[in-house]
């Protein structure tokens, strides 16, 4: 099964920051890469898939890079409407699976 | 436009069953595999199980393989997850997600609201 590490668990920013998050995978999975953002109460919202394409109305202030083990995610100038917590899932293999999340407050 | 529906879940005894449904709309059911995905409180993301698209392919996180069975309907447009044998560590919203391509591993593009499940005495 593949393994994914997330980090950090959490930060603090400002808004205007530039905040990235790194996702690393125990196995090469490519670049079957996802990353998510969840709200509290909501259900999970796709950002980006193959690990660097934003979904469609996405804001282009979020992308995401890397291939084989190692992941980042970036926001480039955070907005008060970003405080969420952010998930890499890979879907390079069953079981599909989820790092431990990262929450980034203001 | 798609929507996911859960519905279902509620508070059951340790040991106990439940299961939990998920009604789709605004894609066609039957050409996608479905997932279910859970969340305990204050944690983090686990898939569950997947469907394939016809019924004839599944498969299941380790925590609950042999215990939870996921089928699906596609004239009803409805997937389930029959949940045996429940224990505490099972309390979770439980997601249905459907996946952005056709492939039993996939990354999801819609994600329902979810369904709680308590399992406690």
């Amino acid at each position: 099964d593949i393994q994914m590490t997330q980090s950090p668990s959490s930060l603090s920013a400002s808004v205007g920051d530039r905040v990235t998050i790194t996702c690393q995978a125990s196995q090469d999975i490519s670049i079957y890469l996802s990353w998510y953002q969840q709200k509290p109460g909501k259900a999970p919202k796709l950002l980006i898939y193959d690990a660097s394409i934003l979904e469609a109305g996405v804001p282009s202030r979020f992308s995401g890079s890397g291939s084989v083990t190692d992941f980042t995610f970036t926001i480039s100038s955070l907005q008060p409407e970003d405080i969420a917590t952010y998930y890499c899932q890979q879907y390079e293999n069953l079981p599909l699976s989820f790092g431990g999340g990262t929450k980034v407050e203001i | 436009q798609v929507h996911l529906v859960e519905s279902g879940g509620g508070v059951v005894q340790p040991g106990r069953s439940l299961r939990i449904s998920c009604e789709v709309s605004g894609f066609s059911f039957s050409g996608y595999a479905m997932n279910w995905v859970r969340q305990a409180p204050g944690k983090g993301l686990e898939w569950v199980a997947v469907m394939s698209y016809d019924g004839t392919k599944e498969d299941y996180a380790d925590s609950v393989r042999g215990r939870f069975a996921i089928s699906r309907d596609n004239s009803k447009n409805t997937l389930y997850l029959q949940m045996n044998s429940l224990r505490a560590e099972d309390t979770a919203v439980y997601y249905c997600a459907k996946p952005a391509g056709f492939e039993l591993a996939y990354y999801f593009d819609y994600w329902g609201q979810g369904t709680l499940v308590t399992v406690s005495s």
